[in-house]
């Protein structure tokens, strides 16, 4: 298993600014993950977070809006960028287990209010 | 495109039984799983199963996949108040790394 943490846990920002949403974890993993889940909606993959290279964004979703850095096999972050309210979600932290089934492991989650 | 889908709500009294279900279109889905979502914080895995497998039984946690309707269901035994939460189904394709969440279902237990 892998022990994801995640800082902050919540913030209240300002429109217009921009926040940084660090995560770590207790063991080097290949490949890092951030969702983003809207208030009442299912979890939507952001970007995966690539050791050494550009991170891989889903459709919707672009670097400069959500840059995400990836220095070594145990740290990323993600930045929500000119935050407007439609950015208040919960944005989520994973990494793909290495054996087995390679379950998914999630962060607790940085609940993020923009006002 | 891929798409998981399942009821919203469901509310049960203490001691019965829960059943959240779930529906997916993937037909190549390699393994299915059921994560747990209690307030504030992440996912946690409950119980997977593989996509050859009918049932699968692990304490009060009952998995049964019908492949040929694409459906998923969780049955919990003795359900208590302690399972009030989020589930959300999610399935995931042989040779990706994505998983595709369902809009999961809110289990509320009563007293």
């Amino acid at each position: 298993s892998a022990v994801i943490s995640q800082k902050p846990s919540r913030d209240i920002c300002q429109r217009g600014t921009s926040l940084t949403i660090q995560c770590q974890v207790d063991s080097q993993v290949t490949m890092m993950f951030w969702y983003r889940q809207q208030p009442g909606q299912s979890l939507t993959l952001i970007a995966t977070a690539n050791q050494g290279s550009e991170a891989t964004y889903e459709s919707g979703f672009v670097i400069d809006k959500f840059p995400i850095s990836r220095p070594n096999l145990t740290f990323s972050t993600l930045t929500v960028s000119n935050m407007s309210p439609e950015d208040s979600s919960i944005y989520l932290c994973s990494v793909r287990g290495q054996t087995g089934n390679t379950e998914a492991f999630f962060g607790q989650g940085t609940r993020l209010t923009v006002v | 495109g891929e798409d998981v889908e399942q009821s919203l709500f469901l509310s049960v009294r203490e001691g019965d039984s829960s059943v959240i279900n779930c529906t997916y279109t993937d037909s190549s889905s390699t393994y299915l799983y059921w994560y747990k979502q209690e307030p504030g914080a992440g996912l946690q895995l409950l119980t997977y199963i593989f996509s050859n497998m009918d049932m699968k039984q692990d304490q009060r946690l009952t998995v049964l996949l019908n492949k040929k309707d694409k459906h998923l269901s969780l049955r919990i035994a003795d359900t208590q108040t302690g399972d009030s939460a989020i589930y959300f189904c999610a399935e995931r394709s042989p040779g990706t790394y994505k998983y595709i969440f369902g809009t999961g279902t809110r289990l509320k237990v009563l007293a």
